[in-house]
This record gives C-alpha cells, sequence and structure tokens, in this order.
C-alpha cells in the first residue's frame, strides 16, 4: 500500500535549534528512502537518501535514522536556520522490487518554520 | 549544468480541453518520471519513461499519456481536462541504472475553470 497523511504536520523551531522530522512508511518491501524539501513555488529538492542495509547516514547538517522493525523513517537538521523553511517529503521506493523500481511513493509532509 | 526544466510553468485551461507539458532531463539523465502534486498533498507517480517507452504506471486513468524523444526530454498529455486535474505537475529525472534516484524540476502549475 502507499504511505498516507491524514493531516500535514507542523514543526516550529527557534534558529539554532536541532529539528526532528518524522515519516513512517507503510510497504514492508521497500528498500529504499529519501528526504525531499520542498520549499513555496519550487519542486522537490534532494536532501539525502539512504538504503535498508543501512540505519544511519549523514549528511551536511542532516542525518536520517531507519527503523525497519516499525517502518520509521526519521530526517534531523542540526542548527536549524531560518533557510530551512520549507515542507520535507519522505519518499519509499523498493529498488529491488522490479514492477515498482523508480516509482517513489511520497508521504504527506511535514510543514517545517524556523523563527529568526 | 542546467537541471531539470519545465515548461510552462503556469497554464489555465477549461474543463474538456487538452493540455501538453514539457520536460527537459539534467544534463547525462535518461529517464523521466512524471508527477501530479495537489495543494497539500505529497507527489503523485503518474508514468515512468525510459529509452523512449512507459515502463512504469501509477493510478491514473488513460486521460494522462506520454511520450519521450530520442534527446531524453518528455512530454505529458492530459485529454479532457477536468477540474480535478488542477495542480502541480513535476517532471523528475534520473541518471543512468538509478530509476529511484530523481531530480525535480520546479513544476508546471496547471489550473482548470
Amino acid at each position: 500500500g502507499e504511505s498516507v497523511g491524514l493531516h500535514l504536520p507542523t514543526l516550529s523551531v527557534q534558529e539554532g535549534d536541532n529539528s526532528i522530522i518524522n515519516c513512517a512508511y507503510s510497504n514492508s518491501a521497500s528498500d529504499y528512502f529519501i528526504w525531499y524539501k520542498q520549499e513555496s513555488g519550487k519542486g522537490p529538492q534532494f536532501i539525502i537518501d539512504i538504503r535498508s542495509n543501512m540505519d544511519k547516514r549523514q549528511g551536511q547538517r542532516v542525518t536520517v535514522l531507519l527503523n525497519k522493525t516499525v517502518k520509521h523513517l526519521s530526517l534531523q537538521i542540526a542548527a536549524t536556520q531560518p533557510g530551512d523553511s520549507a515542507v520535507y517529503f519522505c519518499a519509499e521506493n523498493n529498488a529491488a522490487g522490479g514492477t515498482s523500481y523508480g516509482k517513489l511513493t511520497f508521504g504527506q509532509g511535514t510543514i517545517l518554520t524556523v523563527h529568526p | 549544468d542546467a537541471g531539470v526544466t519545465q515548461s510552462p510553468t503556469h497554464l489555465i485551461k477549461t474543463r474538456g480541453q487538452q493540455v501538453t507539458l514539457r520536460c527537459s532531463p539534467k544534463s547525462g539523465h535518461d529517464t523521466v518520471s512524471w508527477y501530479q502534486q495537489a495543494l497539500g498533498q505529497g507527489p503523485q507517480f503518474i508514468f515512468q519513461y525510459y529509452e523512449e517507452e512507459e515502463r512504469q504506471r501509477g493510478n491514473f486513468p488513460d486521460r494522462f499519456s506520454g511520450h519521450q524523444f530520442p534527446n531524453y526530454s518528455s512530454e505529458l498529455n492530459v485529454n479532457a481536462l477536468l477540474l480535478g486535474d488542477s495542480a502541480l505537475y513535476l517532471c523528475a529525472s534520473s541518471p543512468p541504472a538509478a530509476k529511484n534516484i530523481q531530480y525535480f524540476g520546479a513544476g508546471t502549475r496547471l489550473s482548470v475553470l
């Protein structure tokens, strides 16, 4: 099945705080996950990805954690800045699944607002 | 190096009309995917083109069709437009042998009146 959110969650933080954005996925066969950032009027921007053989991956100021047991993904942003304000989406795919390879399934998204 | 480019940026149509949206992939990318994003929602996969053929399709009616050209650019066509087709249409391109790594364009905002 697809990951579906009922509402668009929101997260408000102060500049300099750390932010944690969560995502639950539904397809236990998914083995590849991506976080995207979407600013108003723009397309989704790739932030970081992780494969299911890992439980943590770090980038510049961002860390993605994957818990396959509970089908949960999180994005941690360190020292959040006003420029980080956007909608954040997680996306999943079954890269080894053949028929669904390349068909990303997106979550509903989380609105992050960073106050100066 | 240009990223994924889409045209037009905005479009207004009336019910029953037909529309064609265009996408040029990032340099070096050979696969194009199309998504529909309704307001306040995550993108929904429409279909994916590779080697000028539709390879994957989401849950969209046949009114939605596409094409990929030898230079890897792509078109999305929607016939018999409905009010519910109003959305942001996003194109994403992928590098060879990595179809799940997708880079998006800014989208075309389609309004159906």
